[in-house]
C-alpha cells in the first residue's frame, strides 16, 4: 500500500505561470517531507523540505505547503520556467534523525511550455 | 551543496558475471548510505540501507546474497550485483546522508544492462 501518493503523473504549465504539484500521505508518523527534482538518467536533486511543525517553507521560487490534518502537501513554483521541466518526487520520513529512510511517491512529470 | 558521485555511470555485462558500483560522498561524511533501484516510469525503490562499519539492512524482497553492499568508510559504499541476470538490468542510484539531518543527497545513478 502506497504511503506517499502523487496522483497526477503529469502536469503541463505555461512559462511564467504557477506550477502546483500535490502529494498525499497516509502515515501520520511522518515528521519530515522533502521534494526532489529528477531529470532523465540522472539522480534526484534535493529541492526543498518542510518539518511537520511548520505549514509553509519558502525558498526563492519554490514554496512547500503542509496541511497535516489533510495529510497533504504541495509544491508551488512561481514563476515556472522551461528549465523546471522534470519529474518531481515527494518524499517523507518517519524515522527522524536516525536511519532517515525516505518513502517516495511515484513522481509527477512537469512540463513547462515556453 | 553536498556532492555524491557514482561509478560507473553506465555498464554492460554478460549474464552470470558480477558488477560492482561505487558510491562516494565527496565533501561530507556519510554516516548512512542508501541504494535505490528505479524501473522505467516508476518510483525509486529502496533496496537497502547501510551504516558505516556495519551490515546493511535490506528491504523486504531484496536478496542480500545477490546484492552485496559494503560501507567500509564514511565516504564510500559499494553495491555488487552478483551473478547478474537480464532482469537485474535497471537504473541504480545511491544516496547519502550525514549525522542527524533528514536530507539525502543522491548520486547521478548507474545504468546496468545485463545481456
Amino acid at each position: 500500500d502506497q504511503q506517499v501518493k502523487q496522483n497526477s503523473p503529469s502536469l503541463s504549465v505555461q512559462e511564467g505561470r504557477i506550477s502546483i504539484l500535490n502529494c498525499d500521505y497516509t502515515n501520520s508518523m511522518f515528521d519530515y517531507f522533502l521534494w526532489y527534482k529528477k531529470y532523465p538518467a540522472e539522480g534526484p536533486t534535493f529541492l526543498i523540505s518542510i518539518s511537520s511543525i511548520k505549514d509553509k517553507n519558502e525558498d526563492g521560487r519554490f514554496t512547500v505547503f503542509l496541511n497535516k490534518s489533510a495529510k497533504h502537501l504541495s509544491l508551488h513554483i512561481v514563476p515556472s520556467q522551461p528549465g523546471d521541466s522534470a519529474v518531481y518526487f515527494c518524499a517523507a520520513s518517519e524515522y527522524g534523525g536516525s536511519q532517515g529512510n525516505l518513502i517516495f511517491g511515484k513522481g509527477t512529470k512537469l512540463s513547462v511550455k515556453p | 551543496g553536498a556532492v555524491v558521485s557514482q561509478h560507473p555511470s553506465w555498464v554492460i555485462c554478460k549474464s552470470g558475471t558480477s558488477v560492482k558500483i561505487e558510491c562516494r560522498s565527496l565533501d561530507f561524511q556519510a554516516t548512512t548510505m542508501f541504494w535505490y533501484r528505479q524501473f522505467p516510469k516508476q518510483s525509486l525503490m529502496l533496496m537497502a540501507t547501510s551504516n558505516e562499519g556495519s551490515k546493511a539492512t535490506y528491504e523486504q524482497g531484496v536478496e542480500k546474497d545477490k546484492f552485496l553492499i559494503n560501507h567500509a568508510s564514511l565516504t564510500l559504499s559499494t553495491l555488487t550485483v552478483t551473478s547478474a541476470h537480464p532482469e537485474d538490468s535497471s537504473f541504480y542510484i545511491c544516496s547519502a546522508k550525514g549525522g542527524l539531518v533528514y536530507e539525502q543527497y543522491f548520486g547521478p545513478g548507474t545504468r546496468l544492462t545485463v545481456t
